[in-house]
């Protein structure tokens, strides 16, 4: 079947560090990945997306890289601000099927 | 730039009472979903809906669910007897093609008290 996982949080950082949230997939056929992103008493919002192998998504100075041979969607930011203190959920899709993993919690203190 | 719309933010009922989710999906959509999340935690899928029926279903979603489309803009998450354990936020979902983003409202908080 199709799974995702992901690192599990939460994750605290000091603004200015570099953050990775690892995600690794399993999936029967040939999945698009994205990342979602929820702040505090919202829905989730798209932040990133790749639908093919060593595609890399980018927004917002987050970037992922779609990684077939380690099956991985891996979520990066160079500096992450204070205001990037949300949860973040990887999630792949495979036809009308879209899986998310359990969420990490990312804060950031000033 | 369109979203997707849901009412009531939050819904209070009793055990046993049927409650009614409200949804207004992005208008040139085609596929609508309803998920779940506890506590801020797993985003568990309920349904998905296509040209007017379910196309899939998780084991979350028994017979005391049901979905509709009464109307070209609607789509409604319906549950016939609420329990303790349905208090959760329930989020709508729609998107045009199956492998595009899906596109969430800001969910409904469902407490059953």
């Amino acid at each position: 079947g199709n799974s995702v996982t992901q690192m599990e949080g939460p994750v605290t950082l000091s603004e200015e560090a570099f953050l990775t949230i690892n995600c690794t997939y399993t999936a029967t056929g040939y999945p698009s990945l994205f990342w979602y992103v929820q702040y505090p008493g919202e829905g989730l919002q798209l932040l990133l997306k790749a639908t093919k192998a060593d595609d890399k998504g980018s927004n917002k100075g987050f970037e992922a890289t779609y990684r077939k041979e380690t099956t991985s969607f891996h979520l990066e930011k160079g500096s992450v601000q204070v205001s990037d203190s949300a949860v973040y959920f990887c999630a792949l899709n495979v036809d009308n099927d879209m899986r998310f993993g359990a969420g990490t919690r990312l804060t950031v203190k000033p | 730039e369109p979203e997707v719309t849901q009412t009531p933010s939050h819904q209070v009922t009793q055990m046993g009472q049927e409650v009614i989710l409200r949804c207004v999906p992005i208008s040139n959509h085609l596929y609508f979903y309803w998920y779940r999340q506890i506590l801020g935690q797993k985003v568990e899928f309920l349904v998905s809906f296509y040209n007017n029926e379910i196309s899939e279903k998780s084991e979350i979603f028994d017979d005391q669910f049901s979905v509709e489309r009464p109307d070209g803009s609607n789509f409604t998450l319906k549950i016939r007897s609420t329990k303790l354990e349905d208090s959760a936020m329930y989020f709508c979902a729609s998107r045009w093609v199956t492998n595009s983003p899906l596109h969430f409202g800001n969910g409904t908080r469902l407490t059953v008290t």
